[in-house]
């Protein structure tokens, strides 16, 4: 089972700053079937972004991702406050599988 | 507009079962992989169960093989998700999320049923 580390755990961050996290995975990942995906308290997650770099519809150009291999990095421009929130990454893999990352939770600094 | 929406969740003894419903609209149900993701309170999201769209194919999580069960009724636009031999573990806020691409990421999610297995 591919299993998939998130770093840091926690990002402390002013609004309007530069946010990177990472996702690393313990195999080799397609870059089509990496994902990640946003949650606020008390909601469901949302689609950001699919495929490593492929934005989800109506998701602003301000969230970009990259990466391939076990190495995958989300990016947020600039923080609004709207921004602050626990991001997954997530992998699809043979067998079926599909796992999740542990998040990383992105706080007002 | 994609709207999902879960039922069924509640508090239950261990050992005891439940079905939980997600009603589906706003898209073609039957050309739709859609999934199970659970998410226990304060942690993370955990992959239960997806079936594809035709309902021919079905795949588990190995914490839940043989306990749970997946199925899909078409006709309703309606997924389902058997619950037995429920366990303190399977406490947790149940998502049913639609397959963008069979189970490679999910696009659209319901807001979740909580199911909580307690004595």
């Amino acid at each position: 089972e591919i299993v998939l580390t998130q770093s840091p755990g926690t990002l402390s961050l002013s609004p309007g700053e530069r946010a990177t996290l990472s996702c690393r995975a313990s195999q080799s990942v397609s870059s089509s079937y990496l994902a990640w995906y946003q949650q606020k308290p008390g909601q469901a997650p949302r689609l950001l972004i699919y495929g490593a770099s492929n934005r989800a519809t109506g998701i602003p150009d301000k969230f970009s991702g990259s990466g391939s291999g076990t190495d995958f990095t989300l990016t947020i421009s600039r923080l609004e406050p709207e921004d602050f929130a626990v991001y997954y990454c997530q992998q699809y893999g043979s067998s079926p599988e599909v796992t999740f990352g542990p998040g990383t939770k992105v706080d007002i600094k | 507009e994609v709207q999902l929406l879960e039922s069924g969740g509640g508090l239950v003894q261990p050992g005891e079962s439940l079905r939980l419903s997600c009603a589906a609209s706003g898209f073609t149900f039957s050309i739709y992989a859609m999934s199970w993701v659970r998410q226990a309170p304060g942690k993370g999201l955990e992959w239960v169960s997806g079936i594809s769209g035709s309902g021919s194919n079905t795949h588990y999580a190995d914490s839940v093989k043989g306990r749970f069960t997946i199925s899909r009724d078409n006709s309703k636009n309606t997924l389902f998700l058997q619950v037995n031999s429920l366990r303190a573990e399977d406490t947790a806020v149940y998502y049913c999320a639609r397959g963008q691409q069979w189970l490679v990421s999910f696009d659209y999610w319901g807001q979740g049923t909580l199911v909580t297995v307690s004595s």
